[in-house]
């Protein structure tokens, strides 16, 4: 198995552009994860999925953030308009109902000039 | 507010020594305790896990002890080797409510050839 694929794995951008991250989790897995990770805050959980369906998005900071399943092997996280405060690593992590083993994509490194 | 503490924030460890990290928690319903380790410019993965039906729980050249009625749970590296430098993440979830993993700050190890 390829594992979690992540797209772009690097992204610079300027501030007020429309930033779209992608994930594409594990084969069979039913929950997707996306964290932010920063030097001041750590990892941050921003929302989650379960079946396609988003269970909680109560640590997506702003509705600048948004973030789509459309279906089981692909997600969207979106961020418009952008701003330097959001610059940091995004995560997404997919992991198997019962096993609770969150298995990361490699990130993508976001950079808002 | 951070469920999980964790300490220290880094730590200097010559080869073959032993490396230790703490955490604690307050959370009395969280049953699920990994640890992640992070290499730089990678997401993290799962390096070992417990669960509080167990005191202490070791692989190879890790080991976690859990102290359930302090609500701590320590990570120790034995002969520390210069691959093992990395950042490490303790987390905690509650199984039975969702799978939503709660992440200590970090503690990055190096350990000294």
């Amino acid at each position: 198995d390829a594992g979690v694929i992540q797209s772009p794995r690097h992204e610079v951008t300027e501030m007020g552009q429309e930033v779209t991250l992608r994930c594409k989790p594990i084969s069979g897995h039913d929950y997707l994860f996306w964290y932010r990770q920063t030097m001041m805050r750590g990892l941050e959980l921003l929302i989650y999925f379960n079946n396609n369906v988003p269970i909680d998005d109560s640590g997506m900071p702003e509705d600048r953030f948004s973030a789509k399943m459309p279906n089981a092997s692909f997600s969207t996280l979106k961020i418009q308009p952008s701003e330097p405060r959001d610059s940091a690593v995004y995560f997404c992590a997919s992991s198997f109902s019962r096993e609770e083993t969150q298995y990361f994509g490699p990130g993508t490194r976001l950079l808002v000039l | 507010q951070q469920q999980v503490k964790q300490s220290p924030q880094s730590l200097i460890v010559q080869k073959g020594g032993i490396s230790i990290i703490n955490c604690a928690y307050e959370n009395t319903a969280f049953d699920y305790f990994p640890w992640y380790q992070q290499f730089p410019g990678k997401g993290p993965a799962l390096l070992i896990a417990i669960r509080p039906d167990v005191s202490e729980k070791k692989e190879g050249r890790f080991t976690i002890s859990f102290n359930k009625s302090a609500k701590q749970f320590s990570l120790h590296i034995m002969d520390s080797q210069p691959g093992d430098s990395a950042t490490y993440f303790c987390a905690a979830s509650d199984g039975s409510y969702d799978y939503k993993l709660s992440f200590g700050a970090g503690t990055t190890v190096t350990v000294r050839a």
